[in-house]
């Protein structure tokens, strides 16, 4: 099955800098890429995702990068703000095309601190 | 985006009893959702995939007959965590799809 690997574990930044995570995923297979902002006990939020057949995407001060090549995509969060501080998780997915679902698997993700 | 409610949002109950919480798609319909279980600090761990009108396909480990799925309509997916023991407290996300996976608000299950 998919195994997905994320870096760092955790990440701290001053304000208005630029805040990078990377992840990697093993099955050339996955074709879906989406990154999850979650807030200490809340529900995982969709921020940006990227499908196979596009590099990058952006998103005002988020962006995301896919490398199908090395099988690893990133997240861009730049001019961070302290509102940004929170868990961030990448996933990865193979579409199946008869149920219409996507089964993710996660990251371990990264706690974002952004200090004032 | 589209809506997943999740009930309850938390939850106390003693060991040995059972618990059910609800999946609901309210804006569309979901032939497929998926739940998930998240520890401290932890990442989501997906345990099972609840399938409308058949059985749930459970993940490596996690105990069908422990974690009852039922998926009797396209916008209601259930899980019922059986004779609960404080192992099994943590949270629990159900996640279904239109376009895109969005996530209930989960559910904060404490066995005493």
């Amino acid at each position: 099955g998919e195994n997905v690997e994320q870096h760092p574990s955790t990440l701290s930044v001053q304000e208005g800098d630029s805040a990078v995570i990377k992840c990697t995923y093993s099955d050339s297979a996955s074709n879906y890429f989406p990154w999850y902002k979650q807030e200490l006990g809340k529900r995982p939020q969709l921020i940006i995702d990227i499908r196979s057949n596009v590099g990058e995407k952006k998103d005002q001060r988020i962006a995301v990068t896919l490398n199908k090549t090395a099988k690893h995509f990133s997240l861009h969060i730049t001019e961070t703000q302290p509102e940004d501080s929170a868990v961030y998780f990448c996933a990865a997915s193979i579409r199946d095309s008869g149920a219409g679902s996507y089964q993710l698997t996660f990251g371990k993700g990264t706690k974002l601190s952004v200090i004032p | 985006g589209a809506v997943v409610s999740q009930h309850p949002s938390w939850v106390i109950c003693k060991s040995g009893t059972s618990v059910k919480i609800e999946c609901r798609s309210l804006d569309f319909q979901a032939t497929t959702m998926f739940w998930y279980r998240q520890f401290p600090k932890q990442s989501l761990m997906l345990m099972a995939t609840s399938n409308e009108g058949s059985k749930a396909t459970y993940e490596q480990g996690v105990e069908k007959d422990k974690f009852l799925i039922n998926h009797a309509s396209l916008t209601l997916s259930t899980l019922t965590v059986t004779s609960a023991h404080p192992e099994d407290s943590s949270f629990y996300i159900c996640s279904a799809r239109s376009r895109r996976a969005f996530f209930g608000q989960g559910t904060r299950l404490t066995v005493v």
